[in-house]
This record gives C-alpha cells, structure tokens and sequence, in this order.
C-alpha cells in the first residue's frame, strides 16, 4: 500500500529561521505530489504542487518544494520562517491518474517571536 | 467566490444515532470527496463520488454512506454513530479528467462531529 511519511512531528522555530519540513513516500510510478497547510482554526489549503516539469517548484507565501525522484521526497523549504507561518502542514501524493489523495501525518510548526 | 461549503461546523449526536453531514461547492467540480481526520492524524479517504460514480474505500466501515444527489451537493451518512467516529470530517472536490492526471483537491472547513 502506498503511504506517505513525514519524520518531523513537531518543529518549534525562531522567525528569520530556515525551515525544511521532509516527506517521502513509498509508489514508485508516476506520482504527483502536494504540500498543504492548515492554519489555526481554518481548512486545509493548498501550498503548492508538482505534477511534472522543473522539479523544484514554488508556492504561496515564499514556499517551494523539491522533488528528487531518487529518494522518493517531496520536501518542503522557506528561507525565513515568519511567526504567521505557524500551522500544521500536510504533504500528500496521488498516483498517477487516480483520484486518491494519500497524506501523510502532518508536521505542526510552532515559530516563535 | 467559489468554495467549498460544510454544514453544520460542529454536529453533535448521540450514541447509534443517525446523523448526517453535508457539503456543498460552487467551484462546478465534478469529483467530491470525503475524508475523516481523527486528531493528530493524517485525513483519510472514506469515499469519493466521480460525477455519479461512487468509490468505496475497501476499510470504510457499512456503517458510512454518501449519498450525492447532484453535481453541487454531497452528503455524508453515518447510520449508527459510535465513539469512534467522533472525528473532523472534511469535504472535497476536485475537477478530474478520466485520461489525465489528478488535479488539485479544494477542501471545505470540515464538520467537528462530536458522539455522546
């Protein structure tokens, strides 16, 4: 079965701080992959995405994610976190042409002033 | 502007009584999912509707049901509640080709639903 995994459970800040949140996942044909994030007391929205193309893409808020094939990882990256940034983020894969999301268990940011 | 709607935000409900959820978008998609998010967890896929077409997951429980009466709408059936489903439960859609690659999901806020 496939699954996604994120190591970091929970990762505490100071704002100007780098951040570099890992996920790997297991399928191993064509994927495409999602970073989404969860502010406090809000739904989940989308941080960005790859489906093809440059594998280094960028999102929202200064995030960007670089997939490496290789390794089976999507990470997520900001060079300097902000105290806003904190939320919990979520990576998630599909599967080639399926519709399943599959997310893995979330990593809660904490950055502090 | 076009969203994805979940009413009510929280839901109570008693023990082995029926209690429905629903979900609503204006974004004109036609593939709607539910997910429940029990705390700290990972979302997990119960069920998605592609236009018409319902698709089980194979560990959803019977006692889960989803019913999409049109393109806008999507409700969430729970026929005997028990504690174990109290959890988040998160609606939503997606605008899906058959021969393409999936597409962005577009979340509601999610249904708290709380089991007495």
């Amino acid at each position: 079965a496939q699954s996604v995994s994120q190591h970091n459970h929970h990762v505490i800040l100071s704002e100007a701080a780098s951040l570099e949140l890992g996920c790997n996942y297991s399928y191993g044909g064509t994927v495409n992959l999602f970073w989404y994030v969860q502010y406090p007391g809000q739904h989940l929205q989308l941080l960005l995405k790859y489906f093809s193309g440059d594998p280094l893409v960028k999102g929202i808020k200064g995030f960007e994610a670089e997939f490496i094939k290789s390794k089976f990882s999507f990470n997520l990256r900001k060079p300097s976190v902000q105290w806003s940034d904190t939320a919990e983020y979520f990576c998630a894969v599909k599967k080639g042409t399926a519709s399943k999301l599959t997310f893995g268990t979330g990593t809660r940011l904490q950055v502090t002033l | 502007d076009a969203m994805v709607i979940q009413n009510p935000r929280y839901q109570v409900t008693q023990f082995g009584k029926p209690v429905t959820l629903s979900c609503s978008q204006t974004l004109n998609h036609n593939v709607m999912y539910w997910y429940q998010q029990k705390s700290s967890q990972a979302p997990k896929l119960l069920f998605h509707y592609y236009d018409k077409d319902f698709n089980n997951e194979a560990d959803t429980p019977d006692n889960f049901q989803s019913r999409r009466p049109n393109t806008s709408f999507c409700f969430l059936d729970i026929r005997s509640p028990g504690l174990g489903d109290a959890a988040m439960y998160l609606c939503a859609t997606s605008r899906e080709a058959r021969a393409g690659y999936g597409e962005t999901q577009y979340f509601g806020p999610g249904t708290r639903l709380l089991v007495l």
